[in-house]
């Protein structure tokens, strides 16, 4: 499997934009880049996905550089609730119909301070 | 639609005994997996299924069994609990794609004395 590295913490002030790093540079081309967060005492949820173009939804923006081999998770107005640690993960979808195989690995992720 | 659904929440064991770790989803996802986490630290995969009686191990499978009798059971078994199990154990399901999302349980805090 493809790894990652992410930064061990990283500190904001609530109400500012966080840009969180992750590098993959062996990332393959089927390779999908996923960010999930664990809250305290919560199980990881889900955040956000992309393959190869910049991606928003409503808790966050992607961006994928041009080689792909690294990428940044955007919160665009941290929050004290976005205080969390934040996952990195490659799904690899070389399967047929983009389907990936049953290990999901996860490192050690960046724990986000935001301060008030 | 409740999810992934983890029992129980909280168990304290005594060394040597055994439990199984219930895990549910609703989703009818192909995959679960089961995952530990040590205090400051990551995911630690255990054991995952692709499908109905298939399983495979993680990273940290010894001192734990799985089973995939439906889709939407996976239950871990500990047969014989020592305390360097304990832990908090985590459950998740997802889909066969690689560009959908993984869902997760609440969590089973267990501690083995």
């Amino acid at each position: 499997d493809a790894k990652t590295t992410q930064p061990n913490s990283m500190e904001s002030n609530e109400e500012e934009p966080v840009h969180l790093p992750c590098n993959h540079s062996t990332i393959s081309g089927t390779d999908y880049i996923h960010w999930y967060r664990q809250l305290p005492s919560q199980g990881p949820e889900y955040v956000i996905h992309g393959l190869t173009s910049n991606v928003n939804n409503r808790m966050a923006s992607l961006a994928i550089a041009e080689d792909r081999k690294s990428s940044t998770l955007i919160l665009h107005r941290a929050t004290l609730r976005d205080a969390a640690v934040y996952y990195c993960i490659l799904r690899d979808g070389r399967g047929a119909g983009g389907t990936s195989y049953g290990k999901l690995t996860f490192g050690q992720g960046t724990i986000l301070t935001v301060h008030p | 639609n409740a999810g992934v659904t983890q029992t129980p929440k909280f168990q304290v064991l005594k060394t040597g005994q055994s439990m199984t770790l219930q895990c549910a989803q609703d989703m009818n996802h192909e995959y679960m997996s089961w995952y530990r986490q040590d205090p400051g630290m990551g995911l630690r995969l255990i054991h995952y299924s692709v499908g109905a009686g298939i399983t495979d191990q993680g990273e940290v499978p010894n001192g734990y069994n799985v089973s995939r009798s439906t889709t939407e059971d996976f239950p871990l078994r500990l047969l014989s609990a020592a305390p360097s199990q304990t832990s908090v154990y985590f459950c998740a399901s997802r889909t066969r794609h690689a560009n959908t999302e993984a869902f997760f349980g609440q969590g089973t805090r267990l501690t083995v004395v």
